[in-house]
C-alpha cells in the first residue's frame, strides 16, 4: 500500500533564511508526487508535482522540491522564507500501479516563519 | 476559470441529524473526490466520482455517501451525525485525463456536530 510520512510537525524558521520540509514516501512503482499549502480556514492549494523527467521541479510562490528515488524522498524547498510563507504544508502521493487509487496525503509540516 | 466551489461553507448540526454538503468542481473536471479532514486524523479520503460513478471509496461506514450528477456536480451525504463527524469537508476536482492530474480542492465546509 502506498504512504506518506512526513517526520516533522513543526518547521521553524527566520525569515530569508532557506527553509525545506520533509516529506517520504512508499509504493510500489514510480511514484506520482504532489505538494499543497493550506492557510488557515482554506481548502488545499497545488504547490507543485513531480511526474517524471528532472528531479528538481519548480512550483508555485518560489517553491521547490527535489525528488530522490533511492531516498524515496520528495522534500520541499524555497531559497528564502517569507512571513506569509507560514501554513501548514502536505505531501501526496499516487500510485500510477494501483488503478483507482487515490491520493494519499501525509500528515501535514506546520511551517513557521518567524519575522 | 472559477475555482472548486462548496455549499455551505459552514454548518452546525445536532446529534442524529443528516446533512448535505455540495461541491461544483471546475468546469470541464469530470471527477471529484471528498476528503474529511480532522486535526487527530488529518486528510482522509472519502470517495471518488467519475462520469456519475463511484469509483473509488475510503475506509468510512455507510452513513457516508454521495452521488455525482451529469454536470459533475457532486454531493456528499452524511446521516445519523455523530460528534466524531465534526470536521472540514474538502472537495476536490480534476480533469482526470490519466494519474497525473492534479487535484484542486475547494475551501471545504466546516460541519459541526452538536
Amino acid at each position: 500500500a502506498q504512504s506518506v510520512a512526513q517526520p516533522e510537525d513543526q518547521v521553524k524558521v527566520a525569515e530569508g533564511n532557506p527553509l525545506t520540509v520533509k516529506c517520504t514516501y512508499s509504493v510500489s512503482g514510480n511514484p506520482y508526487l504532489f505538494w499543497y499549502v493550506q492557510y488557515p480556514n482554506r481548502g488545499l492549494q497545488f504547490l507543485l508535482k513531480y511526474i517524471t523527467g528532472d528531479n528538481l521541479v519548480k512550483g508555485s510562490y518560489g517553491f521547490e522540491a527535489e525528488f530522490n528515488k533511492s531516498q524515496t524522498s520528495f522534500h520541499l524547498k524555497k531559497p528564502s522564507a517569507l512571513v506569509s510563507d507560514s501554513a501548514l504544508y502536505f505531501c501526496a502521493v499516487r500510485d500510477p500501479n494501483h488503478y483507482g487509487q487515490n491520493f494519499v496525503f501525509g500528515p501535514g509540516t506546520r511551517l513557521s516563519v518567524l519575522p | 476559470k472559477a475555482g472548486v466551489t462548496q455549499t455551505p461553507r459552514y454548518l452546525i448540526k445536532t446529534r442524529g441529524q443528516q446533512v448535505t454538503l455540495s461541491c461544483s468542481p471546475i468546469s470541464g473536471h469530470r471527477s471529484v473526490s471528498w476528503y474529511q479532514q480532522t486535526p487527530g486524523q488529518g486528510l482522509q479520503f472519502l470517495f471518488e466520482y467519475f462520469s456519475e460513478t463511484q469509483r473509488n471509496k475510503g475506509n468510512f461506514p455507510g452513513r457516508f455517501s454521495g452521488r455525482q450528477f451529469s454536470n459533475s456536480r457532486s454531493e456528499m451525504n452524511v446521516s445519523t451525525l455523530e460528534l466524531g463527524d465534526s470536521a472540514l469537508y474538502l472537495c476536490a476536482s480534476s480533469l482526470e485525463r490519466g494519474y497525473t492530474d492534479t487535484q484542486y480542492f475547494g475551501p471545504g465546509t466546516r460541519l459541526t456536530v452538536l
